[in-house]
């Protein structure tokens, strides 16, 4: 199992292009989350899709879009970058409420993007 | 905006000693208290996580303390390792009321252990 990939690793964007960020989960999981990190700001939820076929915004959607392909896919599009967007972008995923490990329910993370935007 | 507030924001240890961080939060609907760790260049990943119903969780040399009534919850490391040296970040995770879990993380506190 590979687990949640992630691709690019790092990208370079100009102001104003645009990009989708890539995520896929081999475990089978309902949940896929994307998370910006920032120093000293922790992890902030984005955008986020508790099953195939849903999406909702999380604490900072401003200026992304997401698509879930299917149960496996979870792709962030920045339509038109800016330097504010420059971050580490990390996806997740989990099991839905009421899987076999209700108490213990573990997200698991990608190894991130690095983008930075000029 | 529901907040999770972790410190220090940074820690240095020597080798074998207690390494103590802390959160507070401020929502009493949360349900699910969890510890991530994170070394440069990877993704955070679960360490030890707590229930409110419970004050202690004790994982080898990795204990979470919470204090319900004070709304805070600490992560002790015992006997720190320089291995033990990456990014913590506390989460809380409120009761869930549709769709799915969100979580709300701490600043994270980077955590240097002298060798």
């Amino acid at each position: 199992n590979a687990g949640v990939t992630q691709t690019p690793k790092f990208q370079v964007l100009k102001t104003g292009q645009s990009m989708t960020l890539q995520c896929a989960q081999d475990m089978n999981h309902n949940s896929m989350y994307w998370y910006r990190q920032d120093p000293g700001m922790g992890l902030r939820l984005i955008y986020y899709s508790a099953s195939e076929g849903t999406t909702d915004k999380g604490e900072v959607p401003n200026g992304y879009n997401v698509s879930r392909l299917n149960k496996r896919e979870f792709s962030l599009r920045l339509e038109s970058a800016a330097p504010s967007q420059t971050s580490v972008y990390f996806c997740a995923s989990r099991e839905l409420a009421g899987g076999r490990n209700i108490f213990y329910n573990e997200q698991f993370f990608g190894p991130g993007t690095r983008l930075t935007v000029l | 905006q529901q907040q999770v507030k972790q410190s220090p924001q940074s820690l240095i240890v020597q080798k074998g000693g207690i390494s103590i961080i802390n959160c507070a939060y401020e929502n009493t609907a949360f349900d699910y208290f969890p510890w991530y760790q994170q070394f440069p260049g990877k993704g955070p990943a679960l360490l030890i996580a707590i229930r409110p119903d419970v004050s202690e969780k004790k994982e080898g040399r990795f204990t979470i303390s919470f204090n319900k009534s004070a709304k805070q919850f600490s992560l002790h490391i015992m006997d720190s390792q320089p291995g033990d040296s990456a990014t913590y970040f506390c989460a809380a995770r409120p009761r869930l009321t549709s769709g799915t879990y969100k979580y709300i993380f701490g600043t994270g506190t980077r955590l240097k252990v002298l060798a």
